[in-house]
């Protein structure tokens, strides 16, 4: 069975700072992966997503990056703003049989970005 | 603007008393699914749905049903309620899975906060 995990649960850094954020999977048989955004009190926004035969994807200031081999995922922030604060999830779509009608969500991160 | 409207966006209520909470999307999607979220347990997928009438049950679906006659509408149906059950529901649409080349992105409503007394 999937499981996706996500290190750390929390996060604290000062604004410009660059941070890297983590997701782990233990089924390395995925179709894609997503990373979303989720302010509070407010549904996901998707982010990122990474087919399983890409490495990387890039949108403005954040870069994603999937080891499938090793079941891993990183999200890199540059240059953080206090904008940036949100909770980060990261869900992956497996590639066979009924798994691929499903999203596994990780807990997420909790990020705080301080003026 | 395309959206995912859900409602109501609150909702408490009473053990055992029948409850809908709607869906709504208007990008002509042909998946859409339903997941709630508690605390330390991150999303769970209760139900989702592939296209019109073709419904399946996720990770969590017991004391949950759903239809789908209409592709733009995807309601939540809990029969009889139990405090179990509050939490935070989310509703959620893609334009499709699964097909090389195309693209997953899920668009996700505001979400539903239900609470079972």
């Amino acid at each position: 069975k999937q499981e996706v995990t996500q290190i750390p649960a929390a996060l604290s850094v000062p604004e410009g700072e660059n941070l890297v954020l983590n997701c782990s999977f233990t089924d390395s048989a995925i179709y894609n992966l997503q990373w979303f955004r989720q302010d509070p009190g407010k549904g996901l926004t998707s982010l990122l997503l990474i087919q399983s035969s890409q490495r990387e994807q890039t949108s403005g200031r954040l870069n994603a990056s999937l080891d499938k081999s090793s079941g891993r995922s990183t999200l890199y922030i540059a240059a953080s703003q206090p904008g940036d604060s949100a909770t980060y999830l990261c869900a992956v779509r497996g590639s066979y049989g009924g798994a691929t009608n499903k999203l596994i969500f990780g807990t997420g991160t909790l990020l705080a970005v301080q003026p | 603007e395309a959206q995912v409207t859900q409602n109501p966006r609150y909702l408490i209520t009473v053990t055992g008393k029948k409850l809908t909470v709607t869906c709504s999307q208007n990008m002509n999607h042909e998946y859409m699914s339903w997941y709630r979220q508690d605390p330390g347990l991150g999303l769970r997928q209760i139900y989702y749905s592939m296209n019109v009438e073709v419904t399946d049950k996720g990770d969590v679906p017991e004391g949950y049903k759903v239809s789908r006659k209409e592709k733009r509408n995807f309601p939540l149906i809990l029969e009889s309620p139990s405090p179990n059950q509050t939490s935070l529901y989310f509703c959620a649409s893609s334009s499709s899975i699964g097909l090389a080349g195309l693209t997953d992105t899920q668009y996700f409503g505001p979400g539903t906060r239900l609470t079972v007394l």
